[in-house]
Order: C-alpha cells, then structure tokens, then sequence
C-alpha cells in the first residue's frame, strides 16, 4: 500500500523567504501526484498536478519537482507572503482511481 | 471557474440516523469520488464512481455506505445509520479523465454525530 510523507510537518517562516515542502513516498510506480492547500476548516484548492512522465511544474510563485525513481516531490515556495499560511498537502495516485494522501506540512508566514 | 459545490457545509445528526451528504460536480467531469478527513487525521479515500458504477472503493466504504448520481448533476453519499466515528470532514472530488487529469475538490462537509 502507498504511504505517504511529508516533512516537515510545521514550519515557521518570516515574510518573503524562499521555502521548499517536501514529500516522499513509497511505492514510485505512480501516476501523477498533486499538491493541494488547505486552509483551516475548508476543502481542498488544487495547486499543481505533475504527472509521472515530468520532472516538474510552474504555477506563479509555485514549482513542484518530482523524482518518480527516488519517490520524492518537492514544493518550492518562493517570496513566501502571509497569505501563503495554510497547510500543503501532497497526494500520490497510482494505476487506480484513488489519491493517496500526506498528513500536510502546516505554513505560517510571518509578516 | 467551475468548481465542485458540497451541500450542507455542516450537517449535525443523531447516531443511528441517516444521512444524504450532497454534491455537484463540475459539468462534464467523468468520475466522481468521496473522501473523509477525521480530525487531526490524514486525507482517507472511500470511493470513486464512473459511468454509474462504483470504479473502486475501500475497507471504510462498507454495506453502511451507498452513492448514487441520482441525476445528470447532483452526486451522494448516503449513510444508513450512523456512528460517532463517522464524524469527520466529507469532500466530494470530480475530474476529467481517469488518473490523468487534475481533481477538483469541493469546501466539504463537516458531519458531527452525536
């Protein structure tokens, strides 16, 4: 079964810092993997979806990595602002229909 | 934009009840699922539903749990009698095309079970 980490899972930060999330996994025979916010009591807002075949995406201030091989993921944050405060999620889906997800790693920006 | 639409936001019900927890999808998204976070707890899967059938479900989706797509846009989740540990946060998802295409969530609802 697919297990999914992400560390760290609080981190603390002043504003305008550069910060990278990380996420590991451990079965790399995996689909595509998608990076989610969620604030606090809400849903969950898509960020990036990165399939199997890249390496990574943009979106904005945004860049997802992926390193199918050695089951990792990244989110690279960068010129973090206080509205970046949520926690990030990491979701892994393989050859079936179901993502499976992370525990999140929960942001605070500092102004 | 579209987005996926869960109604109500909040849903209080006593334990052995039944619940319907609602749904609308984006318009021409193909599959359909739930998922249910407890509090403090990770993201967990329950079900997926594509072409009118249930495409994959887990150990949690058992004889107590159904969905049903009921029209051409609405999508539940019916539980048939509840428990205290079926409270949590349940969002619906919709996307495009099977495990290609991103997935879009919708706010959730929050179902307390007292």
């Amino acid at each position: 079964k697919q297990e999914v980490t992400q560390i760290p899972a609080a981190l603390s930060v002043p504003e305008g810092e550069n910060l990278v999330l990380n996420c590991s996994f451990t079965d790399s025979a995996i689909y595509n993997l998608q990076w989610f916010r969620q604030d606090p009591g809400k849903g969950l807002t898509s960020l990036l979806l990165i399939q199997s075949s890249q390496r990574e995406q943009t979106s904005g201030r945004l860049n997802a990595s992926l390193d199918k091989s050695s089951g990792r993921s990244t989110l690279y944050i960068a010129a973090s602002q206080p509205g970046d405060s949520a926690t990030y999620l990491c979701a892994v889906r393989n050859t079936g229909n179901q993502f499976y997800f992370g525990t999140g790693t929960s942001l605070t920006v500092i102004p | 934009e579209p987005e996926v639409t869960q109604t109500p936001s909040h849903q209080v019900t006593q334990m052995g009840q039944e619940v319907i927890l609602r749904c609308v999808p984006i318009s021409n998204h193909l599959y359909f699922y739930w998922y249910r976070q407890i509090l403090g707890q990770k993201v967990e899967f329950l079900v997926s539903f594509y072409n009118n059938e249930i495409s994959e479900k887990s150990e949690i989706f058992d004889d107590q749990f159904s969905v049903e797509r009921p029209d051409g846009s609405n999508f539940t989740l019916k539980i048939r009698s509840t428990k205290l540990e079926d409270s949590a946060m349940y969002f619906c998802a919709s996307s495009g095309v099977r495990g290609k295409a991103e997935a879009f969530f919708g706010q959730g609802t929050r179902l307390t079970v007292v």
